[in-house]
């Protein structure tokens, strides 16, 4: 079985240029997780999706964040314009349930470098 | 004062020796608590969850949970050098009228062969 897919797995731009991520989760999972790394730090939630709909976006910053899942499968985080602290891993992840406590599976990440 | 706090490490231990990861968390209601193991360069995954008061055994892997205390920890016996890893505490919290998986920063673990 194929895991979580993002793409693409790294990114150098210069500040204020936009920059997509694009992830496929597992086949079958109904809920969506978008987190942001920082270096040394744990992942921070972005936001969650339950098929298409954002169930849980308090944490997106919404000036310059933006994120879809058409048709409740894949899904596209952007940024635009990037700055420079937004240079971190983004991470996808998805689980089979709509349950918060349900296991969650990591994405390899994109890594992303503003300059 | 942080959500989920781990010591940061890094923490060293021989091969063969038993590692102790510590995480306390600031939600009294919290029910559902995990350990994600996160080689470097990589994404994390999932090694254990906890959801009642006590230990939880797994091969090598023992969680512990107190909630009186707001306590979790993970003990790692006979630690191998493929254990050396940041191991990243989870706990699910509520954020305004929502729940979500907080992490801590986690706990660098190196053991020495």
């Amino acid at each position: 079985e194929a895991g979580v897919v993002q793409s693409p797995r790294y990114k150098i731009i210069e500040k204020k240029q936009p920059v997509a991520f694009w992830c496929n989760p597992i086949s079958g999972h109904n809920t969506l997780y978008w987190y942001r790394q920082n270096l040394g730090q744990g992942p921070e939630l972005l936001i969650r999706y339950e098929n298409e709909e954002a169930v849980d976006d308090s944490q997106l910053p919404k000036d310059r964040f933006s994120a879809e899942r058409l048709k409740g499968v894949d899904s596209t985080l952007k940024i635009q314009p990037a700055e420079l602290g937004d240079s971190a891993v983004y991470l996808c992840a998805s689980s089979l349930g709509q349950g918060v406590w349900e296991t969650q599976y990591f994405g390899p990440g994109t890594r992303l470098l503003v300059l | 004062q942080k959500e989920v706090e781990q010591n940061s490490g890094p923490l060293s231990v021989p091969e063969g020796a038993i590692a102790s990861l510590n995480c306390t968390y600031s939600d009294r209601v919290s029910q559902s608590f995990f350990w994600y193991r996160q080689y470097s360069g990589k994404s994390p995954e999932l090694i254990m969850s906890i959801y009642s008061n006590g230990d939880k055994e797994d091969g090598r892997f023992t969680a512990q949970l107190n909630k009186a205390s707001q306590y979790v920890s993970l003990l790692i016996r006979d630690s191998q050098p493929s254990d050396s890893a940041t191991y990243l505490c989870a706990v699910i919290l509520s954020s305004g009228s929502a729940r979500q998986l907080t992490f801590g920063s986690g706990t660098q673990l190196t053991v020495l062969p």
